[in-house]
């Protein structure tokens, strides 16, 4: 079985610009969270969507948002891009959202000129 | 704030075992330990985690203080593939298939660089 998949694996933006990152939870899985790690740092917590609907938000500006689809898929999207917003983000899904154990993809690296 | 205490960074010989501490000592009693690594260039990965009890599967053993305020997460036989950030967490247990708020949310400190050494 395919694990978390995340696209696009890289990218480069610019400040001002907007960004979608996209996020395939494992087969079955129906609980999806985003972190971002910024260099150095732990991953932080930025949102948890269970069943289409958001059961948790980090200490995040509305720039970001998030949505989950009927298939369980997830969108990141940041808008007003920051030099601050480069980071690696990370996409996590469980089975349900109470589940303790999460498997994270291997992220979508996002660079702002 | 996470709310752990890891040392920065260890060192281990490729061989030995790596006996990696955590400190937890504001630790609630329906809290568990939780551990994750991170490779270079990867998402973290699930290792083990224990409630009161030792622990041990595939990956390590978890050693939990009878006081629960630390734990010693132990790779019994370090390869070079296990050098990684290593990361200690302390989250609710499970709160059932509905379970609101933000279980999705695992708070990661700086972690516990181990570098395994030829």
């Amino acid at each position: 079985d395919a694990g978390v998949t995340q696209s696009p694996t890289h990218l480069i933006k610019t400040r001002g610009q907007h960004v979608t990152l996209r996020c395939s939870p494992i087969s079955g899985h129906k609980s999806v969270s985003w972190y971002q790690q910024v260099l150095g740092q732990g991953p932080q917590f930025i949102f948890q969507y269970y069943e289409k609907e958001e059961r948790g938000r980090g200490n995040f500006p509305d720039r970001f948002s998030a949505r989950q689809f009927p298939n369980y898929s997830s969108e990141l999207n940041v808008n007003a891009l920051l030099l601050g917003d480069s980071a690696l983000y990370l996409c996590a899904s469980t089975a349900f959202s109470g589940a303790n154990v999460l498997t994270f993809g291997a992220g979508s690296r996002l660079t702002v000129l | 704030d996470a709310k752990t205490t890891q040392p920065p960074s260890m060192d281990c010989a490729e061989g030995r075992a790596a006996n990696l501490p955590c400190n937890h000592s504001t630790i609630s009693g329906n809290e568990y330990v939780y551990w994750y690594r991170q490779i270079h260039s990867q998402g973290p990965q699930y290792i083990i985690h224990g409630l009161k009890n030792n622990e041990t599967n595939e990956m390590a053993s978890l050693i939990i203080t009878e006081d629960r305020k630390s734990s010693t997460l132990i790779l019994p036989h370090a390869t070079l593939r296990d050098t990684a950030v290593y990361y200690c967490i302390v989250r609710p247990a499970r709160g059932g298939m509905n379970y609101g708020g933000s279980q999705g949310n695992l708070i990661f400190g700086k972690g516990t660089k181990l570098s395994v050494k030829p």
